[in-house]
This record gives structure tokens, sequence and C-alpha cells, in this order.
């Protein structure tokens, strides 16, 4: 139980264009879903906490109108990344909150995104 | 405001040898501690967790970790090492159902 899904696994664009990566719970309804971007060899940074039916609220720094996200159901989440650029290429990883259980995420298997 | 800091950015160990990575904190308040590990292009699995409780927590694949509040620490530790057990692992910390915050991260080598 509480599996993560991710889509696409891995995206390259071209400089200019936009991607949507979606992020859905497959066996649990989550309330919250949260947003991650991790570099090479680097930690997990928080972008975006995102309640369903709700605007995201972004972590300082990053840039709402460029990273646009949608929490439309219990079960899915997705992040826009509009007008990207080589400097936007990262691993982009999920993660949901199932209903009732405050302290617990569950991650997925993240997003690998290439800008060319 | 919530820190994290694992002391070791790298930790190589030979095969069936005992490991233990560490991780410490800074918070004012109560915590939830958390260790994920997660292998190459892959998202996150966790391990264990601390909510409550005995101080010793036990998780998967025999990892434990001791969440000791004077020092602030929760570190990580598996008595004996496998091959598969390579991988990038991260200490967590949240304060009630807020963000995770994480640790800069932990490489753990296992060598043959």
């Amino acid at each position: 139980g509480a599996v993560v899904s991710q889509h696409p696994s891995r995206v390259i664009c071209k400089s200019g264009t936009s991607v949507k990566i979606e992020c859905r719970s497959l066996d649990f309804q989550a309330t919250t879903m949260f947003w991650y971007r991790q570099f090479p060899k680097q930690s997990l940074m928080l972008m975006a906490t995102s309640n369903e039916g709700s605007k995201a609220t972004y972590e300082q720094g990053v840039e709402k109108d460029k990273f646009l996200i949608n929490h439309a159901s219990l079960t899915l989440s997705t992040l826009t990344v509009t007008s990207a650029h080589p400097e936007d290429s990262s691993f982009y990883i999920c993660s949901a909150r199932p209903l009732l259980q405050l302290y617990e995420q569950y991650f997925g298997p993240g997003t690998r995104l290439t800008v060319t | 405001a919530q820190s994290v800091t694992q002391l070791d950015s790298q930790v190589p160990v030979f095969e069936e040898a005992p490991v233990e990575l560490r991780c410490n904190y800074s918070s004012s308040v109560s915590v939830y501690l958390f260790w994920y590990v997660q292998y190459p292009n892959q998202g996150l699995q966790l391990l264990l967790k601390y909510l409550s409780g005995s101080t010793l927590v036990k998780g998967i694949n025999g990892f434990e970790a001791e969440f000791n509040k004077s020092q602030t620490s929760f570190h990580l530790r598996k008595p004996s090492v496998h091959i598969s057990d390579t991988a990038e692992y991260f200490c967590a910390v949240s304060q009630g159902a807020q963000k995770l915050v994480f640790g800069q991260g932990t490489r753990l080598t296992i060598n043959p």
C-alpha cells in the first residue's frame, strides 16, 4: 500500500516550452502533496505544498508563476514548469500525505527533467 | 527554525561490518524524526521514524535508530551491512504536521 507514482519518469524539453509532471497517490487519498527539487548529489529542497482544492504554498525563492501547481483531486497533483530553461533541469520528486496521517509522507519515484 | 545536520557526507564500510550514520537536529520544540533511503534515480523510501515512545526505533532492512533528546541526535545504525545497502541516506525532521526538513544526505558505500 501507500504507492505514489509520477509521470513521466524522464522528460527532455526545449528551452522556452512548458512541461507538466503528474503525481498520483494510487491507493490512498491525500489532502496534501509536496513538491521537491533535487540537484545532483544534493538534498531535497521543498518547493511547495499543495492542498486539495486550494492554492499551493510556495517556499521562499520559488517562483509561483514559473512552477504552477494544481491539486485538483485527492489523488492527483500536477507541477507545470513554464517557459523552461536549462537551469530548471533537475530531479523533481513529489510526496503525498494520506488523510488522517499527519506525520507520514510517501514519495514518488521522481521525474528527471532535462531542458536543452 | 529547524535544521538537520548529517555529519558525514560519505561513509565507506566493508560488507558485514557495522555502520552508524550520524544525524543531529536543532529545534526548540518537540520534533518528529525520520530516516529515508534513496537508491539511484529513485524517490525516497522510509526506513524508520520516531514520533514518540521508545527512543530506540527499529525500521526496515535491519536498520535502527536511537533518539537522544539531550544530544539532539538521531543516529542510524545497522550491525551488519550488505552490498545492497549502498545508497544515499537522508535524515529529516518535522514539527507536528509541518513540512519535512532534510539533512544534506550521507552516501553509504559498501565495499566487498
